[in-house]
């Protein structure tokens, strides 16, 4: 069965602080690994997609990374508006997508 | 543009009756997802919609639910006879193409009592 499980379950981080979120998955063929932010009382907000091992991403403090069992997600230097859920997705061979429950991350100023 | 629309943005009806919440995808997106996101749990999916396809009814989680895309635009999930676990944030999400990125609405938070 496919499965994503993300870890930690919460962060907190002081402004300055590099970290990095990992998402460990299983899944039948994946066709793309997805990470999204979500704030509290909206909808996930689109980060990253991923679609083969060996393959990053990045965009201002975040860095996607991909192998054939996890990916990390990395932030170098957070701020306190990079506080979030950070949510990994996987999508399988039959389309299916299946969600981790997420990082919540606080950045202390 | 316009992003991904829900309605409404919050329901509370009594157990047992009937509701509808509906989405509006972004224009031109083939792709449409409704996920159910209960308290401090990830997003479970329920079913999408690809094209004129039939949809993958996969996820849903009892024969109370269902969905219909109506001219390829409008979504529209109905939950029968509704129960207090029915309770959450039901998130619709829509994408270019089936495998591309989803783009989320604001969801809708339902409270069955």
């Amino acid at each position: 069965e496919d499965q994503v499980t993300q870890s930690p379950e919460a962060l907190r981080l002081q402004e300055g602080e590099s970290s990095s979120l990992n998402c460990s998955y299983t899944v039948s063929g994946l066709r793309g690994l997805f990470w999204y932010r979500q704030d509290p009382g909206k909808g996930p907000e689109f980060l990253f997609t991923l679609y083969s091992a060996g393959e990053e991403k990045e965009k201002e403090r975040l860095k996607a990374t991909l192998t054939k069992k996890e990916s990390f997600l990395h932030i170098t230097a957070p701020k306190p508006e990079d506080s979030a859920t950070y949510l990994c997705a996987v999508q399988a061979a039959n389309n299916d997508m299946r969600f981790g429950a997420g990082t919540r991350l606080t950045v202390k100023p | 543009g316009a992003g991904v629309s829900q309605s409404p943005s919050n329901k509370v009806t009594e157990k047992g009756k009937d509701v509808e919440l509906r989405c509006d995808p972004i224009s031109g997106h083939t792709a449409l997802y409704w996920y159910r996101q209960s308290l401090g749990q990830g997003l479970e999916f329920l079913i999408y919609f690809q094209g004129n396809s039939a949809p993958d009814k996969s996820g849903l989680p009892s024969d109370r639910f269902s969905a219909e895309r109506t001219g390829g635009s409008v979504s529209t999930l109905t939950i029968q006879r509704t129960q207090q676990e029915d309770s959450a944030v039901y998130l619709c999400a829509s994408s270019h193409r089936v495998i591309y990125e989803q783009y989320f609405g604001p969801g809708t938070r339902l409270t069955v009592t």
